[in-house]
């Protein structure tokens, strides 16, 4: 199976700050890769897929990039509601797979 | 409005079996592939099955497989996991999860979750 590395695991920042989080796979997955974001108690809301594309109702602010095993998810200038764990998803090849998660927490 | 609503969540001993229950409403939910994704307390995310909208073709982590059944009764708009010889690991959230094409492994709506622990 595809495994998904993510860093760093924890990003200390504080609100109006760049986010940049990194998710690398150990082999290609194209551009199949998602993003989603956790915040304690509830269930994960999908973000980013294939690569790039934002999901409905997400804000311009979250951007995704990369293709092959290197993918970057960008948040251009953090709000209080963006801290929280991140994780990054492959549906190149089954099974799907999740990296292990970033946690965005204030600094 | 997508809601989906999962419940059966509980403690049972290592061994026994529990199902779960998921009820779809908002969106015509036999046009949808559906999963099951779990999450360990404090851990990441994992993905234990799936099943196309017809019930076709259903895929299971290999964690899993012989032990859990994924189903699904389109007329009650409701997805299920039966879950037998559970083990201290299996202790988890267990999330329902839409897929947003058929079998594309691209979890569009989540529930809200149902936690299951196995503890003797």
């Amino acid at each position: 199976e595809i495994v998904l590395t993510q860093s760093p695991a924890t990003l200390s920042l504080s609100p109006g700050e760049r986010a940049t989080l990194s998710c690398r796979a150990s082999q290609s997955v194209s551009s199949y890769l998602a993003w989603y974001q956790q915040k304690p108690g509830q269930a994960p809301r999908l973000l980013i897929y294939d690569a790039s594309n934002r999901a409905t109702g997400i804000p311009a602010r979250f951007s995704g990039s990369g293709s092959g095993t290197d993918f970057t998810l960008t948040i251009s200038s953090l709000e209080p509601e963006d801290f929280a764990v991140y994780y990054c998803q492959q549906r190149s090849n089954w099974p799907p797979t999740f990296g292990p998660g970033t946690k965005v927490d204030i600094k | 409005e997508v809601q989906l609503v999962e419940s059966g969540g509980g403690l049972v001993k290592p061994g026994g079996s529990l199902r779960l229950s998921c009820a779809a409403s908002g969106f015509t939910f036999s046009s949808y592939s559906m999963n099951w994704v779990r999450q360990a307390p404090g851990k990441g995310l994992e993905w234990v099955s799936s099943i196309s909208s017809s019930s076709s073709y259903i895929y299971y982590a290999d964690s899993v497989k012989g032990r859990f059944t994924i189903s699904r009764d389109n007329a009650k708009n409701s997805l299920y996991l039966q879950m037998n010889s559970l083990r201290a690991e299996d202790t988890a959230v267990y999330y329902c999860a839409r897929d947003w094409e058929e079998l594309e492994a691209l979890f569009d709506y989540w529930g809200q979750g149902t936690l299951v622990t196995v503890s003797s």
